[in-house]
């Protein structure tokens, strides 16, 4: 079965603290997806990658940066966490080369408190 | 700008049909999703329309109509496992997806 694992589900953390969240997916895809999920907004596009090494600048990249030193995984790095950063972050990836069709699959998310 | 709209929260009975609908101004289409996510849980696929038309898929359907830009998912013969947020998102010209905010779907017995 297809997976997408987000190793935290819960974090708590401090303003100012550096924050790594890792995203590992076992399908071999070249495509990585970091999202954040907050109550009434769609999900929000922060980084992408296409291929290792390689990463792309979403809706809303500041404050954030991300790593992809190896195809299976994809890490969303917060350098110094806020309070507008505490939210629901979703990871997810697709195989092959973008088109209409590609589905993506998701992790179960990680929910990060700044206090 | 880009714009997906869809109810924040419907409501209906078990054994019931519900429509929850997706309206959408996007530059370009390539492409309507339908995923559902339970509380805490990820979001999974249910459906994709490329052309005009009704997909049906067991007791969940979607339809497409691009001229209007209007989509729905329709659900039948609902059960209380369907309570769910069903997120509609479009891929725009640059393949890029669009997201609506999410339709809360409450399920009574």
């Amino acid at each position: 079965d297809v997976k997408v694992t987000q190793s935290s589900r819960y974090l708590v953390k401090r303003t100012g603290e550096k924050v790594f969240l890792e995203c590992v997916q076992d399908m071999d895809h070249e495509n990585m997806f970091w999202y954040r999920q907050d109550p009434g907004l769609g999900l929000r596009l922060i980084y992408f990658s296409y291929d290792v090494k390689m990463k792309e600048k979403g809706d809303i990249p500041e404050g954030y940066s991300v790593s992809r030193e190896k195809k299976e995984r994809f890490s969303l790095i917060l350098e110094s966490a806020s309070t507008n950063q505490t939210s629901m972050y979703l990871c997810a990836s697709f195989g092959g080369r973008a088109s209409g069709a590609n589905v993506l699959t998701f992790g179960a998310g990680s929910r990060l408190t700044v206090l | 700008g880009q714009n997906i709209d869809q109810p924040t929260e419907m409501t209906a009975t078990e054994g019931a049909i519900v429509q929850i609908n997706c309206t959408y101004q996007t530059s370009g289409f390539n492409g309507l999703f339908w995923y559902q996510q339970h509380a805490g849980e990820a979001p999974t696929f249910l459906s994709y329309n490329v052309l005009d038309g009704l997909e049906e898929k067991g007791r969940f359907s979607s339809f497409l109509s691009r001229s209007k830009g209007y989509s729905y998912l329709l659900l039948k013969e609902l059960q209380m496992k369907d309570s769910a947020s069903y997120l509609c998102a479009v891929k725009d010209s640059n393949y890029q997806l669009i997201w609506g905010a999410g339709t809360k779907l409450i399920i009574k017995p």
